[in-house]
């Protein structure tokens, strides 16, 4: 099983709303990561989580709180998001410190805040 | 935190043709350096990585070279095809406790048939 899956797809939440984004591994990946992707942009790095431990936070707002609850999952919490905030975003996983080091991307996430 | 630069921003080729991406680095920590193709639409998706101790790597049509002097690597894709056509993303990258991954701008590439 080489797959990372998050749910949901596609998202539309209001400014005022609570919701999560989820992304599952069982590839045995101890570090897992969180992006976010504009338009014709590249990938953005906001968090990266290593043995279940947040290691990186890109300077990311508090209204972005990521939780990574076991190796095999990592959700993203949104609260209080801004229409800039409006962007694929992208799960990934991959080993650590190992001789394959590929990073697996989920399909992402498309969110629009209304 | 680490700089990726990638050039160009989009190239179009002839089919049958050669294409070159370069990108560039700033963190001399960084010892990984995998190239990712987007399609409309789709995830990111490996072709190719290199690693630091490593000068250059080839995998039938693709090939990546890497100057860690310069700090430089440059993606070659010969003899393109139409379904070639799509973002490439460089990326740097330490790998150690924790891994970090810095991605370029990205390349649109589109090759006419």
């Amino acid at each position: 099983d080489t797959e990372v899956t998050q749910t949901p797809k596609h998202l539309v939440m209001g400014m005022t709303n609570k919701k999560s984004l989820k992304c599952e591994q069982h590839m045995g990946h101890r570090a897992m990561y969180w992006y976010k992707q504009k338009a014709k942009k590249p990938p953005e790095l906001m968090f990266v989580y290593s043995y279940e431990k947040l290691s990186i936070n890109e300077s990311v707002p508090s209204r972005f709180s990521p939780e990574c609850p076991n190796s095999s999952l990592l959700n993203l919490h949104l609260h209080a998001l801004q229409p800039e905030d409006s962007a694929l975003y992208l799960c990934a996983s991959s080993h650590i410190a190992s001789e394959n080091t590929e990073a697996f991307f989920g399909q992402g996430t498309r969110l629009t805040v209304v | 935190g680490e700089n990726v630069e990638q050039h160009p921003s989009t190239l179009s080729v002839q089919e049958g043709d050669s294409a070159v991406i370069k990108c560039t680095y700033s963190d001399s920590a960084s010892n990984y350096f995998p190239w990712y193709k987007q399609e409309l639409g789709k995830r990111p998706q490996l072709i190719i990585d290199i690693r630091s101790n490593v000068g250059e790597k080839k995998d039938q049509r693709i090939a990546v070279t890497l100057n860690k002097t310069a700090k430089h690597f440059s993606l070659h894709i010969t003899e393109t095809q139409p379904e070639d056509s799509a973002v490439y993303f460089c990326a740097a990258s330490i790998v150690d406790n924790f891994n970090k991954f810095y991605f370029g701008s990205g390349t649109k590439l589109n090759v006419k048939p």
